[in-house]
Formats: C-alpha cells, sequence, structure tokens
C-alpha cells in the first residue's frame, strides 16, 4: 500500500513563473492537507481539502496560492508568479473520514531563483 | 488560538542514554490530541507518539513514551536507550478533538543528536 506520494521532490522555478505541487493521498483516504515549512521552522497548516471542496483555507495567502482536490486524480497545490519568500518546503498529508491520524508525504522543496 | 512551544532548539544524548524533549502548548479546548513526530533529514515527517487529552495514562511505544501534565499543558517526550537512528528534527503537534484531522498546530522542533 503506498503511502502519500508528492511530485516532484524538487522543483526549481524563476521569479514569476508558476509552481505545480502534486499529491496523491494514501488509497482510501479522502483527506488532503497541504502544509507549508520554512528553514528552520514547524510546518504550518495551509488548506484543507476533500474531493472537490476546500474544506478549510485559513492558512492559505490570500494572493497567487490557490489548491484543488478533483474527483480525479492529485491534489494540486498552485502558486502563481512565484517570489523568493515562496521558497519552503510544501508537504501534504492525508487521512480516511473517520481516522486521527494524517500521514505525510515527503514534501516537495521549492526553491526560487 | 493554539500555540505549541518548544523550549530547547538543539539537544544531545550519548548512543544508549535517555532524554526528554520539553513541549508546551496552550489551548481552550479540553478535548484534543497532542503528537510527536519525528522528521529525519529525509525530510519525512513520521509520526513517533500520540496521546488523546481524555486519557490520563501516559502513551508509549517501545523506546518513546510522554509525560503528560494536562494542567500545566505540558507534553514532553522520553526517548530511552537512545540510538544513533534517532538522530532527527523532533516536533511536537496539537489538533483539536472533533477538527479536521489533519490540522495540525506544530512546534519549531528541537534538533536532537545522537553521539556515539
Amino acid at each position: 500500500n503506498a503511502g502519500v506520494m508528492q511530485n516532484p521532490r524538487h522543483l526549481v522555478r524563476r521569479r514569476g513563473q508558476e509552481a505545480r505541487l502534486r499529491c496523491s493521498p494514501m488509497k482510501g483516504h479522502s483527506h488532503v492537507y497541504w502544509y507549508r515549512q520554512l528553514p528552520e521552522e514547524g510546518l504550518k497548516f495551509m488548506v484543507y481539502l476533500q474531493k472537490e471542496n476546500i474544506i478549510d483555507e485559513s492558512g492559505m495567502p490570500k494572493e497567487r496560492f490557490s489548491a484543488e482536490f478533483p474527483k480525479e486524480g492529485p491534489s494540486i497545490l498552485r502558486i502563481q508568479q512565484v517570489v523568493r519568500g515562496d521558497s519552503a518546503a510544501y508537504f501534504c498529508a492525508s487521512s480516511n473520514a473517520g481516522g486521527t491520524e494524517a500521514f505525510f508525504g515527503q514534501g516537495t522543496r521549492l526553491t526560487v531563483v | 488560538a493554539q500555540t505549541v512551544t518548544q523550549s530547547q532548539p538543539e539537544m544531545s544524548v550519548q548512543e544508549a542514554e535517555t532524554v526528554t524533549l520539553s513541549c508546551t502548548y496552550d489551548t481552550s479546548e479540553s478535548d484534543y490530541y497532542l503528537f510527536w513526530y519525528k522528521q529525519p533529514p529525509s525530510r519525512q515527517m513520521i509520526l513517533v507518539i500520540r496521546q488523546e487529552a481524555y486519557k490520563q495514562q501516559n502513551a508509549t511505544e517501545n523506546r518513546f513514551s510522554v509525560n503528560f501534565q494536562k494542567a500545566a499543558k505540558s507534553f514532553s517526550l522520553k526517548i530511552s536507550d537512545s540510538q544513533l537512528g534517532d538522530a532527527a528534527m523532533y516536533f511536537c503537534a496539537h489538533m483539536n478533538y472533533g477538527g479536521s484531522q489533519g490540522n495540525l498546530i506544530f512546534g519549531k522542533g528541537t534538533k536532537l543528536s545522537v553521539k556515539p
């Protein structure tokens, strides 16, 4: 049973480009969460999605960031017009509907040059 | 708002010895979960141990145990018989009971070094 899969592991973008980060949850999981980890910091919650619905986006920056979890396919975290401050590790986690544990992927390290 | 504080940015322990990592949290809720996660250099977040706030008994997982003091809002992690593979960042996290399962509040972490 594959765990949470994130790709790419590393992503380099120039300032002003778009970054797309993908997350495939564990089999049977319908809840996806995105976190951001800045250097020397803990993970900060960004958004919580269920299939085709955004449940909680209280941690998402108001501009340039968006997330989706379509009926088919992976969840996507999209960052438009990236800036140097977006450089971070972005983690995805998934859980099932009744569980109390979220399982994490290995993260995508985004570097903006 | 919930907060989680880890006051030890770095800790060091001799192989086979015991080390305790500190964590305090702040919440107005009475029911919640607390977690310790390990993050090795691979970046993978690995759940080490979990505690439900309504349970008085401290959680234990092999060499890992917690000291949960609900009144003091303290949740320390004890690692016994430390091994080289225990070297990692350790994050304490809080989650409200009944909330979205993945909406965790993390501390800033403690970097644990294990000396051979």
